[in-house]
């Protein structure tokens, strides 16, 4: 069965502190991607890949980093957290069909302090 | 530019009533449309798509969807809810490369017993 699993389920961060959130598929997606969610408003895209060792701006990716080192393995991180980046985090993969075959992990809820 | 717009943050209704949940896009081609719901402390899930050909698109659990490129909306439909319906469900628009997705803000539907 398909599936994106994302960890830390929650985290709680310092401002200034570095901040690592992991996401791992085995669905064999090409395409990896990172949103971010706060209420009131939709997922915004923060950053995509769609193949390994590259990564792109999504719409919103000031103050953030990707990283893909494997086809399974996206990470998205925060070199020094903000305030404003509380927030809950959703990774998703999807094949060459897009959003047709597009999976979401369960979220990571990110507070910082 | 890419944008979807879903003028109702909240939505209450009764079981068994009909529903309607708006969703308004631009696009400046031919988009890509989606149904997206969110269980409470869940991922997204699929709940029907559109790419072209008849504008009422069935999805799963009794929910379907009329596009009209005219209005530049997507509305999604409901003849007869049930409690479990209650969740946030997102329009979701992909432009004609289709593996990058602007989500709209998301109506939060209640059903009340």
């Amino acid at each position: 069965e398909a599936a994106v699993t994302q960890s830390p389920r929650s985290k709680v961060a310092v401002t200034g502190g570095k901040v690592t959130l992991s996401c791992h598929q085995t669905n064999n997606h090409d395409y990896m991607y990172w949103y971010r969610q706060d209420t009131g408003h939709g997922l915004r895209l923060i950053h995509y890949s769609y193949v390994a060792d590259s990564t792109e701006k999504g719409d919103i990716p000031d103050g953030y980093k990707a990283s893909r080192p494997s086809q399974e393995n996206f990470s998205l991180i925060l070199e020094l957290a903000s305030l404003s980046q509380t927030a809950v985090y959703f990774c998703a993969s999807s094949g060459t069909e897009g959003a047709e075959t597009l999976y979401f992990g369960s979220g990571t809820r990110l507070t910082v302090l | 530019a890419q944008s979807v717009t879903q003028p109702d943050a909240r939505v209450t209704v009764s079981e068994g009533a009909s529903l309607q949940l708006r969703c308004k896009y631009s696009s400046s081609g031919t988009p890509y449309l989606f149904w997206y719901v969110q269980y409470p402390r869940q991922g997204l899930q699929l709940l029907l798509k559109y790419y072209s050909g008849d504008p009422v698109v069935q999805g799963v659990n009794g929910f379907e969807a009329e596009f009209s490129k005219s209005n530049s909306s997507f509305h999604l439909r409901k003849a007869s809810v049930h409690w479990s319906d209650s969740a946030v469900y997102f329009c979701v628009l992909s432009p004609s490369n289709y593996n990058v997705l602007y989500f709209g803000s998301g109506t939060k539907l209640t059903v009340e017993p």
